[in-house]
């Protein structure tokens, strides 16, 4: 089974500019999470989705968002970017479901490097 | 948001020792899982543990659960030059449909 996979894997954009970035889960995992990871600041939960739907959202600000696709497929996108949102982006994959806690376990992709000039 | 106390923040230690790092709650976990992460990589699913008590091996690591259920260790023995990385823990409450991670733990290995 091929892994979390994430476009592009590397990013430079400028102040001002939207960015689109692109997460495609495990296949037949249905909760796609996204994280935001700078240095020295861990890893901070942005959102959960699963079928479709935000299910869980973190302490961003609303130029974050995101949506999920019917094949499960995730974006997320961020407005007017700013010099702070420079930052390694990471999607992980749940599988979810009747299977007892394992399926619960999260399987990361390579990540996003944003870079905002 | 909420995030485990994990320790040590970084370990400095010569090729060949063990290595010991821990996770602990304020609240129960049924689930604790341990990553691996290389530097501008995403984290890797090293040991995934389900149940209290639980003791699981994954080559020179293991890693298990605590009864209190508030706690988790992870033990390196023998450390070689590739496991130099972070260490993330992280956990689920009962209920919870979101993981919680701790802040990592920064392996350097002199050789």
């Amino acid at each position: 089974k091929a892994g979390v996979t994430q476009t592009p894997r590397y990013l430079i954009k400028t102040r001002g500019q939207q960015v689109t970035l692109s997460c495609s889960p495990i296949s037949g995992h249905r909760s796609v999470s996204w994280y935001q990871q700078t240095p020295g600041q861990g890893l901070q939960f942005l959102f959960e989705y699963f079928s479709e739907t935000q299910r869980n959202k973190g302490n961003f600000p609303g130029r974050f968002s995101g949506r999920q696709f019917s094949n499960s497929r995730s974006e997320m996108n961020v407005s007017t970017l700013e010099l702070g949102d420079s930052a390694l982006y990471l999607c992980a994959s749940t599988a979810e479901g009747s299977g007892g806690p394992s399926t619960d376990t999260q399987y990361f992709g390579p990540g996003t490097r944003l870079t905002v000039l | 948001g909420q995030q485990l106390n994990q320790s040590p923040q970084s370990m400095f230690i010569q090729e060949g020792e063990d290595v010991s790092m821990n996770c602990t709650s304020s609240s129960i976990f049924n689930t604790w899982l341990w990553y691996k992460q290389d530097p501008g990589e995403g984290p890797v699913l090293l040991i995934a543990l389900y149940k209290a008590g639980e003791l699981t091996s994954n080559g020179r690591l293991t890693a298990q659960f605590g009864t209190t259920r508030k706690d988790s260790f992870l033990n390196i023995s023998a450390s070689i030059p590739s496991d130099v990385g972070i260490y993330f823990c992280a956990g689920r409450s009962q209920g919870a449909q979101k993981l919680v991670f701790g802040q990592g733990t920064r392996l350097t290995i002199n050789p």
